[in-house]
């Protein structure tokens, strides 16, 4: 089964530093991979994901993240941190089970973003 | 186009009373999962449905817990009775067949279990 794992629970950074939250991930073929973010009251919104082709990929509000097969990693990364990205980070796994037509999205316990001004 | 819907917001009831909670998937979406979060366990994936059919239910805590998917736009997680310790929110999400696609989230249903 796959597993996600998400080392750091908390990160503060100062607005206009850069960022990287990391992520590892468990499962024995090529995954599908997933950032997404969580603000206060709301859902999960799509950052970015990987299932193919280049190693870097790029997402919205100028997140890109990188995949790296020999560290089984997928970290987030963002140039210069504005303070509207303090949220919740969600790093997910989804593995290709081929009956049914259906998969399952694991997902890491999250890092929590502080921006301090 | 609109996203995932979910109904009510918040929900804020007695224990023992019944709870229904609604979601409307984004059309065209042939998938349907309902999560549960919370502080202590996080994100855990409930129930998912592929083209209205239940294919895996066992994130379902316990049988009070109830998912049904009459048709492609609408489904409902219900509980009954409901008890404090299922106070969470509790979040559909839709997505398009294939495996790579991502899921898209609804706000939402934040239930309080008094």
């Amino acid at each position: 089964a796959q597993s996600v794992t998400q080392p750091d629970i908390h990160i503060t950074v100062s607005e206009g530093a850069s960022l990287e939250l990391r992520c590892n991930y468990s499962y024995g073929a090529t995954p599908y991979l997933f950032w997404y973010v969580q603000s206060p009251g709301q859902g999960l919104q799509l950052l970015l994901k990987y299932f193919s082709g280049d190693t870097l990929v790029q997402g919205i509000k100028g997140f890109e993240a990188e995949f790296k097969r020999s560290q089984s990693s997928f970290n987030l990364r963002k140039p210069s941190v504005h303070w509207s990205d303090a949220a919740e980070y969600f790093c997910a796994v989804a593995a290709d089970i081929l009956t049914g037509g259906g998969n399952k999205l694991t997902f890491g316990t999250g890092t929590q973003l502080k921006v301090e001004l | 186009d609109a996203g995932v819907i979910q109904s009510p917001r918040h929900e804020v009831t007695e224990m023992g009373q019944e709870v229904t909670l609604r979601c409307k998937p984004i059309s065209g979406h042939n998938s349907l999962f309902w999560y549960r979060q919370t502080m202590m366990r996080g994100l855990e994936l409930l129930i998912y449905f592929n083209n209205n059919v239940p294919i895996d239910d066992s994130g379902m805590p316990e049988d009070r817990f109830s998912a049904k998917m009459p048709n492609a736009s609408f489904s409902t997680l219900k509980i009954q009775p409901s008890e404090p310790r299922d106070s969470a929110v509790y979040f559909c999400a839709s997505r398009e067949t294939g495996s790579s696609q991502p899921q898209h989230f609804g706000d939402g249903t934040r239930l309080s279990i008094l």
